[in-house]
């Protein structure tokens, strides 16, 4: 069976320090990953997204960048955060295909302050 | 870019009764449509999705409706439970290497015993 792991469960960090938020995925080999971002009591929004190691496309710039250094592994990070960035930020796998579901994480809540 | 709206914020029923939410999209080539399903801090939960070649599909107490030429599509819950209780998100994929989900801002739903 197929496990998604994010780390930290939250994390409170002062504005202009740096942040790494990571994501791995067991079970699954060469799965999509993706990163979303729920401002608190919002909707989601995708930011980044990877079909394959290495590579990472950027869906919406909020000054934060994503990292694939493995197949099972997805970091999000920034050299300096922003009192916008504070909510709650999901992993997600698919399988690979063409609109099949998401399997997310239990997410990371950030506070910014 | 697809638009997703969800119409009802918040929804109350009694346990027993059944529960709709409603959501409409815009963009004609989205044809993957998934509900989620969040508790209080912590990450989505999959409930159920619907393909664009069907108008109908139903998983024990869970139906979903999709109404293509009105680019309309609903979660009904029946019998309800206290442990239905959560916000559900709709969601839209309009395709693309991505897959990538628009999702509309959420229903809180609350069965109240």
């Amino acid at each position: 069976a197929q496990t998604i792991h994010q780390w930290p469960v939250a994390e409170i960090k002062a504005v202009g320090s740096p942040l790494s938020l990571g994501c791995t995925i067991k079970g699954k080999s060469s799965p999509n990953l993706y990163w979303y971002w729920q401002a608190t009591g919002g909707t989601l929004q995708q930011l980044f997204y990877s079909i394959t190691v290495g590579q990472v496309e950027s869906v919406v710039q909020l000054n934060l960048s994503a990292s694939r250094p493995k197949d099972d592994q997805f970091i999000l990070s920034t050299e300096k955060l922003l009192l916008s960035h504070s909510g709650f930020y999901l992993c997600a796998w698919s399988p690979g295909h063409l609109n099949e579901r998401l399997f997310f994480g239990h997410g990371t809540k950030l506070s910014v302050l | 870019g697809e638009k997703v709206e969800q119409h009802e914020s918040t929804l109350s029923v009694r346990e027993g009764d059944s529960a709709v939410i409603n959501c409409t999209y815009t963009d004609t080539a989205s044809s993957y449509f998934p509900w989620y399903k969040q508790e209080a801090g912590k990450g989505l939960h999959f409930v159920i999705d619907i393909r664009s070649n069907v108008d109908r599909k139903q998983s024990q107490r869970l139906i979903v409706l999709l109404d293509k030429k009105a680019k309309r599509f609903s979660l009904h819950i029946t019998a309800t439970q206290p442990e239905d209780s959560a916000i559900y998100f709709c969601a839209a994929s309009s395709g693309g290497s991505n897959a990538k989900l628009t999702f509309g801002k959420g229903t809180k739903l609350s069965v109240k015993s």
